[in-house]
This record gives C-alpha cells, sequence and structure tokens, in this order.
C-alpha cells in the first residue's frame, strides 16, 4: 500500500481564489511528521511547512496552512489567496519514527501539478 | 547563508560507465540524504548520511553507493549505469539526524545513454 496517496495530479485555479491540495497518509508508527514542499519547474525542492504527529494545532506558514486530521489520516495543505507564482508541482511527505532518533528519509507522494490562472 | 550546492547540475553518461555527484551541505548541517526523482516512479530516498556514517538506506540495488567526508559534504555514485538511473538526483541537508527542516539543492540532472 502507498504510504503517501495525493489524488489529484493535477489542478487549476484562478488566481486569488483558496486551493486545498488533498494527502492522506499510511503509518503504524505513533511518530512521525508530514511535510508539504513546492518543486518549481527549475526543480528544486522548496520546504512549506511541517507537521508533526503530536502536535495538537495545525501548522501554519504565511498562506500556507496545513489541514490535520489525524483519525482520518490526511494532512491537506491549504493555500490561501493563490497567486500565479504559486504554479508548480507539490508534494507532500512523511517521515517515520520521527522523534526517535532513527528517522527513515522522506516518503514522497506523487504530486500535484498546480496551475494558477489569471 | 549559502545554500544546498549540487555539482554537476547536468550529466550526460554511456551505459556501463559510473558516475559521481557531489553535494555541499549548507554551512554547519550535518546531516545529508540522497533521493531520485523520475518520471514513472516519482521521488525515492536513497540513502542518509550523519556524520560520516550512513544510518539510513532506501531500496536500491548495490550499484548505488555514498559517502560523506569529515566536512559534511557528501558523494554518492552510481556504478555501472543503466538507462533506468536517468533521473533528478537531489540532495537535502538538515542541521542534525533529527531536524525536521530538510533544505534540497538544484538537483544533479543524469541522462545515461
Amino acid at each position: 500500500a502507498q504510504k503517501i496517496t495525493q489524488t489529484q495530479p493535477g489542478m487549476f485555479v484562478q488566481e486569488k481564489e483558496a486551493v486545498t491540495l488533498d494527502c492522506t497518509y499510511d503509518t503504524s508508527d505513533p511518530s512521525y511528521g508530514l511535510f508539504w514542499y513546492k518543486q518549481p519547474s527549475s526543480g528544486e525542492m522548496i520546504f512549506l511547512i511541517y507537521q508533526g504527529s503530536y502536535d495538537q494545532q495545525n501548522a501554519t506558514e504565511g498562506r500556507y496552512s496545513l489541514n490535520f486530521q489525524k483519525a482520518r489520516k490526511s494532512a491537506n495543505l491549504v493555500i490561501s489567496a493563490s497567486q500565479l507564482g504559486d504554479s508548480a508541482m507539490y508534494f507532500c511527505a512523511m517521515r517515520e519514527d520521527y522523534s526517535g532518533g532513527g528517522a527513515d528519509g522522506l516518503t514522497f507522494g506523487k504530486g500535484t501539478h498546480l496551475i494558477i490562472q489569471p | 547563508k549559502a545554500g544546498v550546492t549540487q555539482t554537476p547540475r547536468y550529466l550526460i553518461k554511456t551505459r556501463g560507465q559510473q558516475v559521481t555527484l557531489s553535494c555541499s551541505p549548507i554551512s554547519g548541517h550535518r546531516s545529508v540524504s540522497w533521493y531520485q526523482q523520475t518520471p514513472g516512479q516519482g521521488l525515492q530516498f536513497l540513502f542518509e548520511y550523519f556524520s560520516e556514517t550512513q544510518r539510513n538506506k532506501g531500496n536500491f540495488p548495490g550499484r548505488f553507493s555514498g559517502r560523506q567526508f569529515s566536512n559534511s559534504r557528501s558523494e554518492m555514485n552510481v556504478s555501472t549505469l543503466e538507462l533506468g538511473d536517468s533521473a533528478l538526483y537531489l540532495c537535502a541537508s538538515s542541521r542534525d539526524g533529527d531536524s525536521y527542516e530538510q533544505y534540497f539543492g538544484p538537483g544533479t540532472r543524469l541522462t545515461v545513454t
């Protein structure tokens, strides 16, 4: 079974609208971290936001927020007031056994290609 | 503060050859991870080095190897290249093995012909 599932291969959104990118995950480890990265066409992965499995509140970073629903194993990224520069691939990722010092590498989803239209 | 640098940025090799890619982490970062990105398999974890020791390894054949030097710079080597090794190879650094912030470099795009 896939550990990270992103069900939206592509999305078209009008500029200034809010966007929700879906991500569900699968793990039996109680300790894990969830990440969102942005990858523009240049290829570099840009860290956007992080949510720890024990965090009580949803993470926020500027226009980015993570809607963390632990029981549903869901970690959706919300981008408020989208901009043309937000057009890129977006990847959800998970790192298990995070706080135990034996963290594995990041497991990535297949990504969502977001296109912001003027 | 300089970001993660990877050299070379682009590389073309022939099947059967070997290749070495280099990654210099952000100053002060001691952990370096490598990832392979292909259109078919997506992003996959290769290995992670921390203080010159390989801490974790992904599900890749032994042709893929790496090392880390005392200055935290890391190299990865792929021997006996196959067409399927064509990919974007990304390196990420973090302050220590437990840091959640992994900063990625621009990647090395390897083409095997």
